[in-house]
């Protein structure tokens, strides 16, 4: 039972560049959250899903896209990379409504951008 | 107003001594708390939940629910400096499940 696995821990993009972070949860979680911290910062919700196929906005969704097509995956998607997304990336899952509904997060992806 | 609003510290406590972190929210609906601790470099991980108003603890850890004053708070008694960390308050708003968190206070457990 891996938890919530990202990929990948580090990267540096330049500025203008795509990219996307993966995401997946084996814990058969229907709920999935991106957040993004910044240094000396707490967590800022960028987007969240319900379930396959179901995603909304959170605080900060600008400059980012995401898709569920399963439960398990949930890849968060940015297209033209700026330096104010320079931050930490952790994904988290949680299955509320069985008792303790915690998010769990996975390691987080360092992404900088130059 | 912050949703969820916490003081950044750092908050310097002795060995042995009690912590105390404190957290407050603006949505009167919220059902759902959380304390979640986070070393540097870490990602977060669980230490308490609590749902209703009054007292939980669970060994050196006790949450603190106070729904009419909008406050939850996490006591860390017999602090050890393994305990040196930042602290995460987050809060479920009414109607998600959403996890929204404060920017964290950190704890300095001084040996």
């Amino acid at each position: 039972n891996a938890g919530v696995t990202q990929t990948p821990k580090f990267r540096i993009l330049k500025i203008g560049q795509s990219m996307t972070l993966q995401c997946t949860q084996d814990m058969n979680h229907n709920y999935m959250y991106w957040y993004r911290q910044d240094p000396g910062m707490g967590l800022k919700l960028i987007y969240y899903s319900v379930g396959a196929g179901i995603t909304d906005k959170g605080e900060v969704p600008n400059g980012y896209n995401v898709s569920r097509s399963t439960t398990e995956d949930f890849p968060l998607r940015l297209e033209l990379a700026a330096p104010s997304q320079t931050s930490v990336y952790f994904c988290a899952s949680s299955r509320p409504g069985q008792g303790v509904s915690e998010a769990f997060f996975g390691q987080g992806t360092r992404l900088t951008v130059v | 107003q912050k949703e969820v609003e916490q003081n950044s510290g750092p908050l310097s406590v002795p060995e042995g001594a009690i912590a105390s972190l404190n957290c407050t929210y603006s949505d009167r609906g919220s059902q759902s708390f959380f304390w979640y601790r986070q070393y540097s470099g870490k990602s977060p991980e669980l230490i308490m939940s609590i749902y209703s108003n009054g007292d939980k603890e669970d060994g050196r850890f006790t949450a603190q629910l106070n729904k009419a004053s909008q406050y939850v708070s996490l006591l860390i008694r017999d602090s050890q400096p393994s305990d040196s960390a930042t602290y995460l308050c987050a809060v479920n708003p009414s109607g998600t499940y959403k996890y929204i968190f404060g920017t964290g206070t950190r704890l300095k457990v001084l040996a």
